[in-house]
């Protein structure tokens, strides 16, 4: 089975701490992605990567960017948290474009 | 731009019942569907996927069908159960390689 791990699910941080959200994928997956997901909003795509050391803005980069520096890795950072970066993130992987999509348990972020 | 909607946003049902879940998506140009479970607080768990040259894809209880030209999707599932009872989302893949989400329709299956 794709196993696509978010190592945390639950973090408080204060405003203007910088942020390090980690996933890792263990199916040498091509695609990596990261969304957020807010009641009423639905999901949004932040960041998505192709490749490693590759990376593309989704709907919502603003306060946020990323890193893939090894394949089956994708970080998100928030440089400064705000209180409005409050919510469940969500990391995904595929195998290319085309293929199903993977996703971990998620990353509940509560900034204060 | 494109939007997908799922429509209702929630729905009841007593077990046994068969049942379908409706996704409408505005631009027909689209590489592939998929539909997804999430439990609360949980993560995604894909369902099935249709890629665009497909109609239907089947995995057990659930059978999903695709009209592109119509442009909507239907998620069946079969004598439903207890267990179904989640928020089930479409997503479609567009040509440029994003997934857009619908935003859900969470389903209550009573016993």
């Amino acid at each position: 089975d794709v196993k696509v791990t978010q190592s945390s699910r639950y973090l408080v941080k204060r405003t203007g701490e910088k942020v390090f959200l980690e996933c890792v994928q263990d199916m040498d997956h091509e695609n990596m992605f990261w969304y957020r997901q807010d009641p009423g909003l639905g999901l949004r795509l932040i960041y998505f990567s192709y490749d490693v050391k590759m990376k593309e803005k989704g709907d919502i980069p603003e306060g946020y960017s990323v890193s893939r520096e090894k394949k089956e890795r994708f970080s998100l950072i928030l440089e400064s948290a705000s209180t409005n970066q409050t919510s469940m993130y969500l990391c995904a992987s595929s195998l290319t474009a085309g293929n199903t999509i993977y996703f971990g348990e998620g990353s509940w972020l509560t900034v204060v | 731009k494109q939007e997908v909607t799922q429509i209702p946003a929630a729905l009841s049902v007593p077990e046994g019942e068969n049942l379908v879940l409706n996704c409408s998506f505005t631009d027909s140009a689209i590489y592939n569907l998929q539909w997804f479970r999430q439990d609360p607080g949980k993560g995604l768990t894909s369902l099935l996927l249709i890629q665009s040259s497909q109609r239907e894809q089947t995995s057990g209880r659930l059978n999903a069908s695709l009209d592109k030209s119509s442009g909507r999707s239907t998620l069946y599932i079969a004598a439903s159960q207890p267990g179904d009872s989640a928020t089930y989302l479409c997503a479609v893949k567009n040509q440029g390689g994003k997934l857009i989400f619908g935003q859900g329709t969470e389903l209550s299956v009573k016993p």
